[in-house]
């Protein structure tokens, strides 16, 4: 069966510190979806990065950056010099033709950036 | 800001109550999915219509229900309301019908109370 796993609960850095987030995703599908979303406190969800199974490279955008490795199923994001701004809970998900490319969640994990 | 909006933003109703929560996707999105958060279950996809069809179908409770309208607003009805249904309720539009191999962009959410 489809799951994401995000091991990491809760994660507290200093600002300024580099912070990496993991995610481990199942799937028996070929081709398929990976996302990061971030959800501040004042609730939304914030939509960062898709990603397709058939590209792996790695995409970095400002102080962002995504690690695809097929080869050990991880999607991991880091945070470069990570700022007061970016404490939210940050989830990954994943569709894919078992999930009828709904996503399916992660359960999240909270950045704390402490200043 | 996603261009999704919700209403309302908060509401607190009783035990037994019905609720209609309100969503309008962004400019050009025919597709609209609904999803709950809750502390214990996460995030969970509910339903998907596309222009105006229901396309797919999640957790969704029996007491609750889902329609799309010709100018592509969505309501999500919550009747016979139990404490358990306390949550944060979110809207998401996209382009085309395709569930997760397009981006979903949220709404803020719904924040639900029932007392």
């Amino acid at each position: 069966a489809q799951k994401v796993t995000q091991a990491q609960t809760e994660i507290s850095v200093v600002e300024k510190e580099d912070v990496t987030l993991d995610c481990v995703y199942e799937t028996r599908d070929t081709t398929y979806y990976l996302f990061w979303y971030k959800q501040p406190p004042s609730g939304e969800l914030v939509f960062l990065i898709r990603r397709n199974s058939f590209d792996e490279q790695n995409e970095i955008s400002g102080r962002y950056s995504w690690n695809f490795q097929k080869s050990t199923s991880s999607f991991n994001f880091t945070i470069t010099a990570s700022q007061v701004v970016d404490s939210a809970v940050y989830f990954c998900a994943l569709s894919d033709r078992y999930s009828n490319y709904q996503l399916i969640w992660g359960a999240g994990t909270k950045l704390i950036i402490k200043p | 800001d996603s261009g999704v909006t919700q209403t309302p933003k908060h509401l607190i109703t009783a035990t037994g109550q019905r609720v209609t929560l309100r969503c309008s996707p962004r400019s050009g999105d025919l597709s609209v999915y609904w999803y709950q958060q809750s502390l214990d279950q996460g995030l969970q996809f509910l339903i998907q219509y596309y222009n105006g069809e229901e396309r797919a179908k999640g957790n969704i409770l029996e007491r609750f229900s889902a329609q799309q309208f010709p100018d592509l607003h969505s309501e999500l009805n919550l009747s016979s309301l139990e404490l358990g249904d306390s949550a944060l309720y979110f809207c998401a539009s996209s382009p085309l019908g395709t569930g997760a191999r397009e981006t979903q962009y949220f709404g803020p959410g719904t924040r639900l109370l029932v007392l």
